[in-house]
């Protein structure tokens, strides 16, 4: 089964405003990722979270992790149309052998 | 300039052949991967290495193989035992594959179809 799985699906919202999105994961993690796909693209690395993390800020990024509800939240503040992609989370798992593992996205859009 | 590249962008496989994906890094990062991605979907991992000559199956290895006898270079070869390749291929690197993923950067992608 997916270790992170994002919410919602789909975010649509106005230029300017804040975009928060979610995602749950199932095991304990290392660290937890957000990335950002444009259409067609590879994708692009945002933020990186470790577990004895609680907060972390990039720009108009903000990120958040609780690990006793094992879920962390990505914030974009002031939101420009140039944000508009898809968001992924990527957890890896403690133990031997870690690994990346992305949930499914969600697509953001930004109306100018 | 510093990055990974993937090569074609495009790939067209007629039914029965086996293709070969390119990917190359100059990061001299130690671990590179593939991932294959279907719309709406997100990253599924086929193969991972962590060091020259040295690669493992990911959770979709089935119909896939690769080597990795250059630290900087990692090909992807979908062969005719995979049915259903028609997908998004993805490679990255990163520079330690130790405790704790690192963060892994990512080539511009190919894009494969099945004539």
């Amino acid at each position: 089964s997916q270790q992170g799985e994002e919410d919602p699906q789909a975010l649509s919202i106005q230029e300017g405003e804040n975009a928060t999105m979610n995602c749950s994961y199932k095991t304990s993690i290392n660290n937890l990722q957000w990335y950002r796909q444009n259409s067609g693209r590879g994708l692009v690395h945002l933020i990186l979270i470790r577990s004895n993390e609680r907060e972390k800020h990039s720009g108009r990024l903000r990120v958040t992790l609780d690990t006793s509800k094992k879920s962390s939240s990505l914030l974009i503040t002031a939101s420009r149309a140039a944000d508009t992609a898809s968001y992924f989370c990527a957890t890896d798992s403690t133990g031997a052998n870690s690994k990346l593992t992305f949930g499914k996205g969600i697509t953001l859009s930004v109306r100018p | 300039d510093g990055g990974i590249t993937q090569s074609p962008k495009y790939l067209f496989r007629k039914e029965g052949q086996n293709v070969t994906l390119s990917c190359e890094q100059n990061l001299n990062h130690d671990a590179m991967y593939w991932y294959r991605q279907d719309p709406g979907q997100g990253l599924r991992l086929i193969y991972y290495s962590q060091i020259v000559n040295d690669f493992q199956k990911g959770d979709i290895a089935e119909g896939y193989s690769v080597s990795r006898e250059k630290k900087e270079s990692f090909p992807l070869t979908v062969t005719s035992a995979q049915k259903n390749p028609t997908a998004f291929y993805l490679c990255a690197s990163s520079e330690d594959y130790g405790v704790g993923a690192e963060t892994q950067y990512f080539g511009p992608g190919t894009r494969l179809l099945v004539l």
